[in-house]
């Protein structure tokens, strides 16, 4: 299984500050198989950027992806009170897909 | 824009059989190149992928469950379901189930089963 790993676990920031989430993969992932969600406090998650950098329908531009190979990252560049949540990183580019284990960013 | 419902118990017994059901709507579940999936989320924890099946009946299950786990579809009612057989307490989680194309694109809002005696 492709393992993926997430840092920090905890990111702890203010309203208007850049987010920067990482996102590690066991072995190395085409980009175009890496997605990354928001999940907030008693809902599903929601599919934000799929294709390692495409944001999904209606997600703001304040949202990015980037990375390859191996490492992946996810910018918020501005939080707004509703971004603090936990976000997941995933891959389907082999089976069985894996998420990452999450990164709750925080208000501090 | 594609709609997920899931339904079944919301308790079951431990050595039993969990089945949840999934209702699409808003779009074909006969749709080629969607992947009809099921996650589940412990108390807590992260986010676990159970496995896919697509409209016309093929599956793959996550090898850590596929011992327990079926899946299966009825086009004509626009569902898809999962079974999973001896639950046992870590069992207990939040199952969504989700569509797959690009990605995850959409998502149940999600059902808690409690293993419970």
């Amino acid at each position: 299984d492709i393992v993926m790993t997430q840092s920090p676990a905890t990111l702890s920031l203010s309203p208007g500050e850049r987010a920067t989430l990482s996102c590690r993969a066991s072995q190395s992932v085409s980009s175009n198989y890496l997605s990354w969600y928001q999940q907030r406090p008693g809902q599903a998650p929601r599919l934000l950027i799929y294709g390692g950098s495409t944001r999904a329908t209606g997600i703001p531009a304040r949202f990015s992806g980037s990375g390859s190979g191996t490492d992946f990252t996810l910018t918020i560049s501005s939080l707004q009170p509703e971004d603090f949540a936990v976000y997941y990183c995933q891959q389907d580019y082999d089976l069985p897909w894996t998420f990452g284990q999450g990164t709750k960013v925080e208000i501090k | 824009q594609v709609q997920l419902q899931e339904s079944g118990p919301g308790l079951v017994k431990p050595s039993q059989t969990l089945s949840l059901t999934c209702t699409v709507s808003g779009g074909s579940i006969r749709s080629g190149g969607y992947y009809w999936s099921w996650i589940r989320q412990h108390p807590g924890k992260g986010l676990e992928w159970i496995g896919y099946i697509n409209y016309s009946g093929s599956t793959y299950y996550n090898p850590s469950l596929k011992s327990r786990v079926t899946m299966s579809v009825d086009t004509s009612k626009s569902q898809f379901s999962l079974k999973l057989i001896s639950v046992t307490a870590a069992d207990t989680a939040v199952y969504y189930c989700a569509s797959a194309a690009l990605a995850f694109d959409y998502w149940g809002q999600g059902t808690l089963v409690t293993v419970s005696s």
